[in-house]
């Protein structure tokens, strides 16, 4: 079975511009959460999706979106790139019900 | 609201040396507990987690963690460490009420385990 997989890798964004992520749950998983992590306030939760349909949120502006498709692959639209944007960017998915999470490789996004 | 504390940012240890780091948690709900290691450039990789039953539990790679709940600690061992487990680990709770129903974890800021010849 395939894992979580995350497109692109890595990213290059100057500021201002917006960018998408994309990620491919693991067959069969409906949830899928993101999230941030810098060195300075690690990992952080940025939204969960699940049936289409966000249903948690983390703490973090409204230039932060996301939404899932209806066979559960989700992205996440980062707009007016700021410098302090750049992270890598993790999802997770995991069966509705069930307590364990998997990880994708992630996206390293760098603001220039 | 839980929060989790991760008391060493760096561990250095030599190779076949036992290890521990710590992970205290402060929650005012039931939590599952989880231990994640991240090597460079790759996501997170579940290691053990603690749902309920016995107390200490096993994981892959020679790991293990005690989960006790009157000092709200669930630290990791391993008795005898490789320079292949050079990594970050990362110490993470959730809610047991939402934990089926939410994608939420809380995660500490990580350990970097740093293994010397």
């Amino acid at each position: 079975k395939a894992g979580v997989t995350q497109t692109p890798r890595y990213l290059i964004k100057t500021r201002g511009q917006q960018v998408t992520l994309s990620c491919s749950p693991i067959s069969g998983h409906r949830s899928v959460s993101w999230y941030q992590q810098t060195p300075g306030q690690g990992l952080q939760f940025l939204f969960e999706y699940f049936s289409e349909t966000q249903r948690n949120k983390g703490n973090f502006p409204g230039r932060f979106s996301g939404r899932q498709f209806s066979n559960s692959r989700s992205e996440m639209n980062v707009s007016t790139l700021e410098l302090g944007d750049s992270a890598l960017y993790l999802c997770a998915s995991k069966i509705e019900g069930a307590n364990i999470q998997y990880f994708g490789a992630g996206t390293r996004l760098s603001v220039l | 609201a839980q929060s989790v504390t991760q008391l060493d940012s760096q561990v250095p240890v030599f190779e076949e040396a036992p290890v521990e780091l710590r992970c205290n948690y402060s929650s005012s709900v039931s939590v599952y507990l989880f231990w994640y290691v991240q090597y460079p450039n790759q996501g997170l990789q579940l290691l053990l987690k603690y749902l309920s039953g016995s107390t200490l539990v096993k994981g892959i790679n020679g790991f293990e963690a005690e989960f006790n709940k009157s000092q709200t600690s669930f630290h990791l061992r391993k008795p005898s460490v490789h320079i292949s487990d050079t990594a970050e680990y990362f110490c993470a709770v959730s809610d047991v009420e939402r934990s089926g129903n939410t994608g939420k974890l809380i995660f500490g800021q990580g350990t970097t385990l740093q293994v010397k010849p």
